[in-house]
Formats: C-alpha cells, structure tokens, sequence
C-alpha cells in the first residue's frame, strides 16, 4: 500500500489529453514539493516534473505538472505511442522519508 | 555526461547480506545527496535510502536496522550494506543522484538485480 495514491491504469488515444492524479497528506503533498517519474518498459525511470510544475530541459512541453492542496496532477497533451509508460509521484514526508505513489500505467490505445 | 553504474547484486539466501555499490561520474559527486530506490518486479518503485552530504542518513521503517547507506567521495561511490535479507528485498536496486535544492532523484542509475531466495 504506498502512500500516495494513483490510479493504476490510465488510456488514451492519439492526440487525446490525459491527467493522472496523485493523492497524499498534508505530511507530504501538503507540505513539501512533487516530482513526477516516466519509466518506460524495461528501464530506469527518468525525471519528467520536478517541484510540482518544472519541465526539466529535453521534456516536451506536452508535459505539465500542478499541485493543489495535498493533490498534484501529471497532464500529457497531445498523447503520443511513445508516453505508453509507468508514471510515478513522489515527495519527501515530514517524518524523513520519502514516498512514492503506487503508479500508473499509462496505454496509449 | 551524468552516469551512474549500479554492481553488486546477485543470489543471497534469506538471513544473509551483500554490498552494492554504485560508481558515479560526470558530476562533482561530494556536492550531491544520493539515494537508493527499489523495484520488485512487477511493482512499483519504493525508496530504501539516502544520504546527505555531511553522511546524515534517512531509512524507511521496513529497511531501518538492516541496510546502511555510505558514501566514499574520493572515490565517486555510494554503497549500500545489506543485511538480514528477506525475500521482501528482492528487487533492482537503483542509486539515485539527488541535487539539495531539488531535494528527489533527478538522475538514476540502470539498476542491479537481488535475488534473495534459498
């Protein structure tokens, strides 16, 4: 049971927008900053949004991040057969760990 | 370039121990935090351990007492020591570089495999 709570399966088709959402506390996403993780099959994952809405340079802008309240949300636009992934939330939690969501599979139909 | 060269992992039997060890290059490594993050198969990624930059640790409850974090800077490595193994701990493991102002991985390494079974 992780502590921050995705759905497990998302899907869309091509050029469709998707959102996957990531639910914590306020010990966590209430207090302290979310990165989102892509890791596509057979890799290691890859940064993909850090503190709650940054792109880091090389993620297409197609990519956004936001936060509110103890909730961020990962939004890909323009979905593409290439974001077919596993999606992963994480934050530090003010008891000194750090937390990941459970993740979302991400199909692209 | 950023690399980060997970080794060590392997077949242990429950009860046992092993030492990973992870070489890192392409960056000042005694100015970032490190950490480990593992992933059974199939599963999702858990977060095992980390390391500031002055050696000050942090351990999640399932791995406190067992696993030790350390850190050599001359030599550009993070380890970490592995003992009392459970068939729990099966996964790959990843290191992780952590920038301080980021606070989360932003670079991760490609992973070591360990099997704890008899």
């Amino acid at each position: 049971q992780s502590v921050l709570t995705q759905p497990p399966s998302a899907s869309g088709t091509p050029g469709q927008r998707v959102t996957i959402s990531c639910s914590g506390s306020s010990s966590n996403i209430g207090s302290n900053t979310v990165n989102w993780y892509q890791q596509l099959p057979g890799t290691a994952p890859k940064l993909l949004i850090y503190s709650n809405i940054q792109r880091p340079s090389g993620v297409p802008d197609r990519f956004s991040g936001s936060k509110s309240g103890t909730s961020a949300s990962l939004a890909i636009s323009g979905l593409q057969s290439e974001d077919e992934a596993d999606y992963y939330c994480a934050a530090w939690d003010d008891s000194l760990i750090v937390v990941f969501g459970g993740g979302t599979k991400l199909t692209v139909l | 370039e950023v690399q980060l060269v997970e080794s060590g992992g392997g077949l242990v039997q429950p009860g046992g121990s092993l030492r990973l060890s992870c070489a890192a290059s392409g960056f000042t490594f005694s100015s970032y935090d490190m950490h480990w993050v593992r992933q059974a198969t199939g599963k999702g990624l858990e977060w095992v351990s980390a390391i500031g930059t002055v050696g000050d640790t942090y351990y999640p409850g399932s791995v406190k007492g067992r696993f030790t974090i350390s850190r050599e800077n001359a030599k550009n490595s993070l380890y970490l020591q592995m003992n009392s193994l459970r068939a729990g701990d099966t996964a790959v493991y990843y290191c992780a570089r952590v920038p301080r102002w980021l606070q989360l991985p932003d670079y991760w390494g490609q992973g070591t495999l360990v099997t704890v079974s008899s």
